[in-house]
């Protein structure tokens, strides 16, 4: 089964900061999702990858794939506290039908 | 609606009771998910339904988990017997077409085992 490995598992920065967030997958990626959760929220879609080396952009927030489709990374320029809660990322397991398979989460805090 | 909305938003069960978690998904989605999200932990598939059909139940835990979508819209997940280990929130997702596409999740049902 492929397995997703999100670094770190938690990261606290001051507003205004860059920060990056990494999941790597045991197996190549055919379609790899960013999503954003709230403390007893659901999930909230950022962005969904499927091309080596793309990216992609929306506000502050950036990830791309990199070429060899098994890495991802999410990045956050001059963070905000909006931006705090738990990123996840999710791989398409190739089903057909888009299951997918989620790292354990980044819970991200931006202190003022 | 607008979203996908699940109900109840929280359940607390007396081991051994059974529960059903409902999710009403997005008009017009084929696609109908369900995840289980342990505590600390991402979302762990359990069922998914292309229209009425449940083409893969492969995630479900036991068989004490059953999930149905009779008309292509609504979807019930039932527990039976709940036991402290099913405590965790449960996440439908619905999304337009299968293949690879956006899904859109409800805001999960917490459920307590006590």
């Amino acid at each position: 089964s492929q397995e997703l490995e999100q670094s770190p598992q938690s990261l606290i920065v001051q507003e205004g900061k860059n920060l990056t967030i990494n999941c790597t997958s045991s197996k190549t990626l055919y379609g790899l999702y960013w999503y954003k959760q709230k403390y007893g929220e659901g999930l909230i879609f950022l962005m969904m990858l499927q091309k080596g080396g793309e990216e992609k952009s929306h506000e502050k927030i950036t990830a791309k794939l990199d070429e060899k489709k098994q890495q991802s990374s999410l990045h956050i320029t001059a963070s905000q506290p909006s931006h705090a809660g738990i990123y996840l990322c999710g791989a398409d397991v190739s089903s057909g039908y888009s299951t997918l398979t989620f790292g354990k989460g980044t819970m991200l805090l931006v202190s003022p | 609606g607008a979203g996908v909305s699940q109900s109840p938003r929280y359940k607390v069960a007396k081991r051994g009771q059974d529960v059903a978690l409902r999710c009403d998904p997005i008009s017009g989605h084929v696609s109908l998910f369900w995840y289980q999200q342990a505590l600390g932990q991402g979302p762990e598939f359990l069922t998914y339904f292309q229209n009425e059909a449940q083409l893969d139940k492969s995630g479900l835990p036991s068989d004490r988990f059953f999930a149905e979508r009779p008309e292509g819209s609504v979807s019930t997940l039932k527990i039976q017997r709940t036991q402290q280990e099913d405590s965790a929130v449960y996440l439908c997702a619905s999304s337009l077409t299968t293949g690879s596409t956006e899904a859109f999740f409800g805001q999960g049902t917490r459920l307590t085992v006590v």
